[in-house]
């Protein structure tokens, strides 16, 4: 079966923009999640999105927010792009979003903010 | 949230075996242990999970002693394609995300 597919893959934008990333997760997974990876940072969790409502959210500011339409497809949205928003995107999908197990994940969207 | 430790990197040649030994003192009763790979520019990608004893599967074993307080990944003769960067991470049963820590950087060579 089709995998979990991320556009764009990559993005350039300049700093004060806005950007919106597409995530369309493994068919009948519910569950989609998001991650920032940085050189500095490592991986880190955005939020997750299941039947449409936010269960959790990571320690990322206001100008980070996204949604989960009623086909599972996800979006999320950055606003006012800072340089230091430059980071790959992925997004992960899994049945129930619980306990660890099988997720799978995009292969990311490169956002580079200029 | 269970804090993880891993070492930075390992070094290894084709046909060896791998084992990465993961930390994690403060795991609770309703954790579980589990381990992803990510090459660059590629998401991660599921490998292994457990919660005690050993699990076996396709690519890897994943040993737990009895306290649970670290565990092992054993990669069998690994090959030039097993160069990625592997995390240790430890799940609650009922969370909705995962932990990342720094990973381990294992680089094969020829």
């Amino acid at each position: 079966k089709a995998g979990v597919t991320q556009t764009p893959r990559y993005l350039i934008k300049t700093r004060g923009q806005q950007v919106t990333l597409s995530c369309s997760p493994i068919s009948g997974h519910r569950s989609v999640s998001w991650y920032q990876q940085t050189p500095g940072q490592g991986l880190q969790f955005l939020f997750e999105y299941f039947s449409e409502t936010q269960r959790n959210k990571g320690n990322f500011p206001g100008r980070f927010s996204g949604r989960q339409f009623s086909n599972s497809r996800s979006e999320m949205n950055v606003s006012t792009l800072e340089l230091g928003d430059s980071a790959l995107y992925l997004c992960a999908s899994t049945a129930f979003g619980q306990g660890g197990y099988g997720y799978t994940f995009g292969s990311g969207t490169r956002l580079t903010v200029v | 949230l269970a804090k993880t430790t891993q070492p930075i990197s390992m070094d290894s040649y084709e046909g060896q075996e791998v084992n990465i030994t993961c930390s994690h003192n403060n795991i609770a009763t309703n954790d579980y242990i589990t381990w992803y790979q990510q090459f660059p520019s590629q998401g991660p990608r599921f490998i292994i999970q457990g919660y005690k004893t050993k699990v076996t599967n396709e690519v890897a074993s994943l040993f737990i002693p009895a306290d649970r307080k670290s565990s092992t990944l054993s990669l069998p003769r690994v090959s030039l394609s097993d160069t990625a960067v592997y995390y240790c991470l430890v799940v609650v049963s009922n969370d909705y995300k995962l932990s990342f820590g720094a990973g381990t950087t294992v680089t094969v060579r020829a």
